[in-house]
């Protein structure tokens, strides 16, 4: 059965500090991998996507990495801000399986930045 | 800036009562999703739709009906509330599918409480 193991469960760190989120993937065959950023109540909104072929990616204080042997992504954020408090979803994609759209949802890292 | 827009950010029903909770997308998306978000158990997907008048069940469907008679819009129906089924609904649109690199693009949400 596909899934998708994020950790930790949530996190509280002080403003100014880095911070790496972690998730782990049994999904098969892979096809991608997207991090997506949650504020409180409102949608989420992609981050960033990982290909099979791509080991690292940023997008601004963000920098995510793959490692397609071993199945883990982690998501680093470099000098927290207050408005980088919300919940981080991993979701991955398969070729084939999955749930009904092709994606397995991790349950999500929830992080609080405080001042 | 392109947009998902669900037409009630907050609803309360009682018991019995039918629902019916709206999603339109100004992307020209062929591709529309209706999940429901609990906390501990991530986004789960009900229905999804890949064209106009198509509809099909996601992982947890019963319960819920769907329509999509627009390309634009999509609809979840809830034929006789349950307390079971207070949640928070987002609907979500993607130009490809998402197995292919498609990213999601998911409206503020729908938190419906049934009393």
């Amino acid at each position: 059965k596909n899934q998708v193991e994020q950790s930790p469960q949530s996190l509280i760190i002080l403003e100014g500090k880095n911070c790496t989120l972690q998730c782990n993937y049994t999904v098969s065959p892979f096809s991608n991998l997207r991090w997506y950023k949650q504020d409180t109540g409102r949608g989420p909104v992609s981050l960033t996507i990982m290909t099979f072929s791509e080991n690292t990616k940023s997008n601004g204080r963000y920098t995510a990495t793959l490692d397609a042997d071993t199945k883990q992504s982690s998501l680093h954020i470099t000098a927290s801000q207050l408005s980088d408090s919300a919940s981080y979803i991993c979701v991955v994609s398969a070729i084939a399986g999955g749930g009904a759209d092709g994606l397995t949802f991790g349950k999500g890292t929830h992080l609080i930045i405080q001042p | 800036d392109v947009k998902v827009t669900q037409s009630s950010r907050y609803l309360v029903k009682r018991t019995g009562e039918k629902v019916f909770l709206e999603c339109v997308q100004d992307m020209d998306h062929e591709n529309m999703f209706w999940y429901r978000q609990d906390p501990g158990l991530g986004l789960r997907l009900i229905y999804f739709s890949y064209d106009v008048k198509m509809k099909e069940k996601g992982d947890i469907p019963e319960g819920y009906s769907v329509s999509r008679e627009k390309k634009e819009r999509f609809s979840l129906i809830l034929e006789s509330a349950s307390t079971n089924q207070t949640s928070m609904y987002l609907c979500a649109s993607s130009k490809t599918t998402p197995t292919f690199t498609g990213e999601l693009f998911f409206g503020e949400g729908s938190r419906l409480t049934v009393l």
